[in-house]
């Protein structure tokens, strides 16, 4: 199927963890990926995951897949303010086009 | 900054109407993707075009085409609009094609069908 699906609203405190869980439907997921909105903007490539890794780590972002499970996670440590932001989780597959299936997205409010 | 132009960034115009949606691509990239985000449907891939020539379609309706041209820049053209046409479109780059598979997007043309 064409699913990706994420939960619609995450709030967290100022310097806490946040954590946003993403699942997808489709097993010949090659690359899976994160991207931000912010109010009014485009869309922000944050990390993408190829499908054989387990983890990825870019500075306050960790990437977390289970492939067994078709779970992808974004954890955000030290959350700010300027993290809160619709967080897109997406897929694409070997079907040599790369074209990307969206989830519906998650948003993150942060308060202080 | 994506690198990823879109042009305009606001279109209003009304029901029965033409428009062209333009998006010039990040120097390199062969691939261009269109996406529209509206409130029922979310973020839906419409086209791809991959040098000049078209490499998969989506949820695209038949009053809407795109193209490609000579120097990779894309066109999107939505014809008879509806007011259910009303839409965020992205046009996106990269992808296949590069050493990479990052797919970066447009800041998107708000368009609005009265």
């Amino acid at each position: 199927g064409e699913d990706v699906e994420q939960s619609l609203f995450l709030s967290v405190r100022e310097g806490d963890s946040s954590v946003i869980n993403c699942t997808y439907t489709d097993s010949s997921s090659t690359y899976l990926y994160w991207y931000k909105q912010e109010p009014g903007a485009g869309l922000q490539l944050l990390t993408y995951i190829f499908s054989n890794m387990d983890m990825k780590q870019d500075q306050r972002l960790t990437v977390l897949l289970n492939k067994k499970d078709k779970h992808l996670s974004l954890r955000i440590a030290d959350t700010q303010t300027g993290d809160s932001a619709i967080y897109f989780c997406a897929e694409s597959r070997w079907d040599n086009t790369g074209k990307l299936i969206f989830g519906q997205g998650t948003t993150l409010q942060v308060k202080p | 900054d994506s690198g990823v132009t879109q042009t305009p960034k606001h279109l209003i115009t009304a029901t029965g109407q033409r428009v062209t949606l333009r998006c010039s691509p990040r120097s390199g990239d062969l691939s261009v993707y269109w996406y529209q985000q509206s409130l029922d449907q979310g973020l839906q891939f419409l086209i791809q075009y991959y040098n000049g020539e078209e490499r998969a379609k989506g949820n695209i309706l038949e009053r809407f085409s795109a193209q490609q041209f000579p120097d990779l820049h894309s066109e999107l053209n939505l014809s008879s609009l509806e007011l259910g046409d009303s839409a965020l479109y992205f046009c996106a780059s990269g992808g296949i094609g590069g050493d990479s598979y990052e797919q970066y997007f447009g800041p998107g043309t708000r368009l609005t069908v009265t």
